[in-house]
């Protein structure tokens, strides 16, 4: 299994492009989720999914759009790139336990992303 | 929103020494969990907790679900150099299903 993959690893931007984050598991986990994490913080959720053609917002969802249509992947995108979207993304899976979802999540190596 | 204090920020610590750290909550948590970032890679599970007074170690790592509900520790023995890191607590409140993440201590090993 190579468990959760992201890419690009690295990405630089200018304000007001738009770019897509890819995210994708092999384990067949229905919660999958985005999360941003930035220096003297912890990480803060963006977006989630519990399963295909099921999201919601986190945190933190503005400037950021996702979908769901397949188990495995869970793409994020970013609409008009702005500098405060500078961060490093990191994309997390998980399967259910009685029946509840987010516990004991796998991440990806995560995205560094500069926007200048 | 809810929130976690974890502490401390920050530790330097010499080789072979013992290691604690926690988290505490203003809320009820029912599951705890801790993980560890290294450098350029995203966070590793080491230990869950999912209940009240649960003690459970892996390896030279030793976690405890506090007693209230509001709080969790981490302690890591004879410390070595692979150790360093950012250690991540993270806790699901009661009546919700996201978790909730700590700051973070970093652990640096003095040479």
């Amino acid at each position: 299994n190579a468990g959760v993959t992201q890419t690009p690893k690295f990405q630089v931007l200018k304000t007001g492009q738009s770019m897509t984050l890819q995210c994708a598991q092999d384990m067949n986990h229905e919660y999958m989720s985005w999360y941003r994490q930035d220096p003297g913080m912890g990480l803060r959720l963006i977006h989630y999914s519990v399963g295909a053609g099921i999201t919601d917002q986190g945190e933190v969802p503005n400037g950021y759009n996702v979908s769901r249509s397949t188990t495995e992947d869970f793409p994020l995108r970013l609409l008009s790139a702005a500098p405060s979207q500078t961060s490093v993304y990191f994309c997390a899976s998980s399967y259910s336990i009685r029946g509840n979802y987010a516990y004991e999540q796998y991440f990806g190596p995560g995205t560094r992303l500069t926007v200048t | 929103g809810q929130q976690l204090n974890q502490s401390p920020q920050s530790m330097f610590i010499q080789e072979g020494e013992d290691v604690s750290m926690n988290c505490t909550s203003s809320s009820i948590f029912n599951t705890w969990l801790w993980y560890k970032q290294d450098p350029g890679e995203g966070p590793v599970l080491l230990i869950a907790l999912y209940k009240a007074g649960e003690l459970t170690s892996n390896g030279r790592l030793t976690a405890q679900f506090g007693i209230t509900r509001k709080d969790s520790f981490l302690n890591i023995s004879a410390s070595i150099p692979s150790d360093v890191g950012i250690y991540f607590c993270a806790g699901k409140p009661d009546g919700n299903y996201q978790l909730i993440w700590g700051a973070g201590t970093k652990l640096i090993i003095k040479p």
